[in-house]
C-alpha cells in the first residue's frame, strides 16, 4: 500500500538553528499539506501546494518558515531560526485530487516531531 | 470560518464497552465531514467522512458516525470497543469548496480490560 514518507523522524535542535523537513506523496497524488500539530492540540494547516504552486499559505509564519515544491512531487518544509514554540509534530498530507477538492480524503505520513531546546 | 469543539478530552471505556466520542461543528456554509485517528508517533489516518446523502456514514474498524444538521453534530459511535482502539480521535470539518481541514482538539479513547 502507498504511503506518504517523511524524514526525519524526530529532530532536535537549538534554537536559532535551521532545520528542514521532507516529504515525499504517494505517487500521483496533486495536492500536498503541511501541517503542525502542537502537543495536545490538533493539526492546523501551515501550507498547500497544487502541484509546485502555493494554494493556501495563509497560516505559515512567512519571516521563519519557507516551503517549496518545485518539480510538484516531493516538497521541504524550512524553519529558519528555530524557536522554542516551534516544537511540535509536523505533519505532510497528500490526496488525489487536482483541482484540490473538497471532500477529497488526505493520506498522512508519520510525521517529523521537532524539539527545539 | 468553520470550527469544531470536541467537549471531551478523554474517554474511558472498558473492552465490549459501546463508545460515543462528540463532536460538535459551526460553519455557515455547507460541510464535509470527516473523524480521523492517531495512534502513538503515528500520522492520521481516515475512519470515515461525510460528504452527502445518508447520514449514517459506516467506516473502518466497526466505526459510524451520524451528520445531524438541526444539532450541528457528528457524533463518533461503536458499539463494542478493543484494547486497539486506544487512540487519539480527531473530528475535522471542510467548507465543501476548499480540501483545507480544520480539526478539533482531539479525544483520547482509553480503553481497559
Amino acid at each position: 500500500e502507498a504511503e506518504v514518507a517523511q524524514s526525519p523522524r524526530y529532530k532536535i535542535t537549538e534554537k536559532s538553528q535551521a532545520v528542514a523537513f521532507w516529504c515525499d506523496p504517494i505517487s500521483g497524488h496533486a495536492t500536498l499539506y503541511w501541517y503542525r500539530q502542537i502537543l495536545g492540540q490538533g493539526p492546523e494547516l501551515l501550507v498547500q501546494f497544487q502541484d509546485e504552486s502555493v494554494v493556501d499559505d495563509s497560516q505559515l509564519p512567512k519571516d521563519r518558515f519557507s516551503a517549496e515544491r518545485l518539480k510538484g512531487v516531493d516538497s521541504t518544509l524550512k524553519i529558519q531560526p528555530a524557536e522554542l514554540g516551534d516544537s511540535a509534530m509536523y505533519l505532510c498530507a497528500s490526496s488525489l485530487e487536482d483541482s484540490g477538492g473538497a471532500g477529497e480524503t488526505q493520506y498522512f505520513g508519520p510525521g517529523t516531531r521537532l524539539l527545539v531546546l | 470560518a468553520q470550527s469544531v469543539t470536541q467537549l471531551d478530552s478523554q474517554v474511558p471505556v472498558f473492552e465490549e464497552a459501546p463508545v460515543e466520542l462528540r463532536c460538535n461543528y459551526s460553519s455557515s456554509v455547507s460541510v464535509y465531514l470527516f473523524w480521523y485517528v492517531q495512534y502513538p508517533n503515528q500520522g492520521l489516518q481516515l475512519l470515515l467522512k461525510y460528504l452527502s446523502g445518508s447520514t449514517l456514514v459506516k467506516g473502518i474498524n466497526g466505526f459510524e458516525a451520524e451528520f445531524n444538521k438541526s444539532q450541528t453534530s457528528f457524533h463518533l459511535r461503536k458499539p463494542s470497543v478493543h484494547i486497539s482502539d486506544t487512540a487519539e480521535y480527531f473530528c475535522a470539518v471542510s467548507d465543501g469548496t476548499a480540501s483545507k481541514l480544520t480539526f478539533g482538539t482531539g479525544t483520547r479513547l482509553q480503553v481497559t480490560l
